[in-house]
């Protein structure tokens, strides 16, 4: 493993099913972080984690959810998917969360909701 | 409240010079950031700017001006594989980025 990656790399989903996208990278990076990209929008913010073992609240939580049981990894639930979660889907990650701290992106999730 | 103004897009020249303006409104400033994104990949980083001026690396160079809220990203000598969207980002005084919808650009040849 090189930097981050992401799983599935693109999924179709029936409204009401449960996913995890999963998140692993090997750069030993304290900070990790879930955003969603759609056309016409900057990338919004879901979830973060500052360390291991801590889990924070972006811009746009309701219904996903994180846990971040060691620092390589920090998968993203949805609990029941709705056509509004179709969107892509980043995970990234940086050395810390302080101000110059640079946040770098996995491949992406391209998720569609039917 | 917060917002971050990019160009949708913009058009130049194979060789020429380009100038992408971002400008912001935040809850508190702890640095600007510029990343590339390129269709269907995922945004890579440009460069980091916290005090005013000009920040130059290569062909491309990045400025910042905190009492007008605004930045600019310089591309010169363009070329093709330039053809990209560029994002604005602002970190806030909580430290998550706050991110612009990015600029679309085209390179004609």
């Amino acid at each position: 493993i090189a930097g981050i990656t992401q799983a599935p790399t693109s999924q179709i989903l029936a409204a009401g099913r449960r996913m995890t996208l999963r998140c692993t990278q090997d750069m030993r990076h304290n900070a990790m972080y879930w955003y969603r990209q759609d056309l016409g929008l900057g990338l919004r913010l879901i979830h973060y984690s500052n360390t291991a073992g801590t889990t924070g609240k972006g811009e746009v939580p309701d219904g996903y959810s994180v846990s971040r049981a060691n620092t390589d990894d920090f998968p993203l639930t949805l609990a029941s998917a709705v056509p509004s979660q179709t969107s892509v889907y980043f995970c990234a990650s940086s050395i810390g969360s302080g101000g110059s701290d640079t946040q770098y992106f996995g491949p992406g999730t391209r998720l569609t909701v039917l | 409240g917060q917002n971050i103004d990019q160009p949708t897009e913009m058009t130049a020249t194979e060789g020429a010079i380009v100038q992408i303006n971002c400008t912001y409104q935040t809850s508190g400033f702890n640095g600007l950031f510029w990343y590339q994104q390129h269709a269907g990949e995922a945004p890579t980083f440009l460069s980091y700017n916290v005090l005013d001026g000009l920040e130059e690396k290569g062909r491309f160079s990045s400025f910042l001006s905190r009492s007008k809220g605004y930045s600019y990203l310089l591309l010169k000598e363009l070329q093709m594989k330039d053809s990209a969207s560029y994002l604005c980002a602002v970190r806030e005084s909580n430290y998550q980025l706050i991110w612009g919808a990015g600029t679309k650009l085209i390179i004609k040849p």
